[in-house]
């Protein structure tokens, strides 16, 4: 079965940081580009970041302003979003989604709540 | 990286249909083809429905069909079933490499 699985959501302090992760399984990991995208309670979905198959392409959703790291482990078949300086208004559903092209997310997680506040 | 409007809001009767707008610029939903709609019940992860302004995955029932005109692209969901009522997205490649969502359409099923 085609899965992603993300983990590592939590409570944590404005200022903190924390890492997401999502275990993918059921296909060939290292072909696809990947996402995260997030969903602040009652509100609508926004894109995060992207990463190209072989992380040779790295994007960011403007506002995120360089706190926000995504990587990739193809042996792992894993894919991660390092956050840091997070502020309240990072609070979130974070979704990882697989690209089938472009801007086509076919596949997602379940998503994994993350709360800042003090 | 403004999102994209879409209506807050849309109903249909069973059978019917109802057609959902997702108005961007030049810059993005007019600028490229690739849109996408993605249909999210509550308390679950979104669904892709529609890529590339008219393509539907593996799966997606033909009720669904997408189409732009400009700088607006749209969702017509024909044959309304109680299923289809749920949140409604559009998406489009941005430029600059970025991604934005529209706002979200609610749909209701009467």
């Amino acid at each position: 079965e085609v899965q992603l699985v993300e983990s590592g959501g939590g409570l944590v302090k404005p200022g903190g940081s924390l890492r997401l992760s999502c275990a993918a399984s059921g296909f060939t990991f290292s072909s696809y580009n990947m996402n995260w995208v997030r969903q602040a309670p009652g509100k609508g979905l926004e894109w995060v970041s992207s990463i190209t198959s072989s992380s040779s392409y790295i994007y960011y959703a403007d506002s995120l302003k360089g706190r926000f790291t995504i990587s990739r482990d193809n042996a792992k078949n894993s894919l991660y979003l390092q956050m840091n300086s997070l502020r309240a208004e990072d609070t979130a559903v974070y979704y990882c989604a697989r690209a089938l092209v472009f801007n086509a997310f076919d596949i997602w997680g379940q998503g994994t709540m993350v709360t800042v506040s003090s | 990286q403004s999102a994209l409007t879409q209506p807050p809001s849309a109903s249909g009767s069973p059978g019917q249909s109802v057609t959902i707008s997702c108005t961007g610029t030049s810059s993005d939903v007019g600028g490229f083809n690739y849109v996408s709609w993605y249909q999210q019940h509550p308390g679950k992860a979104p669904k892709l429905m529609i890529y590339e302004v008219t393509k539907r995955p593996s799966g997606v029932p033909d009720r669904f069909s997408g189409s732009k005109s400009g700088n607006t692209a749209s969702l017509t969901v024909s044959g309304l079933q109680a299923e289809d009522e749920a949140d409604y997205y559009c998406s489009s490649y941005g430029g600059s490499n970025n991604f934005p969502f529209g706002t979200g359409t609610k749909v209701t099923v009467l």
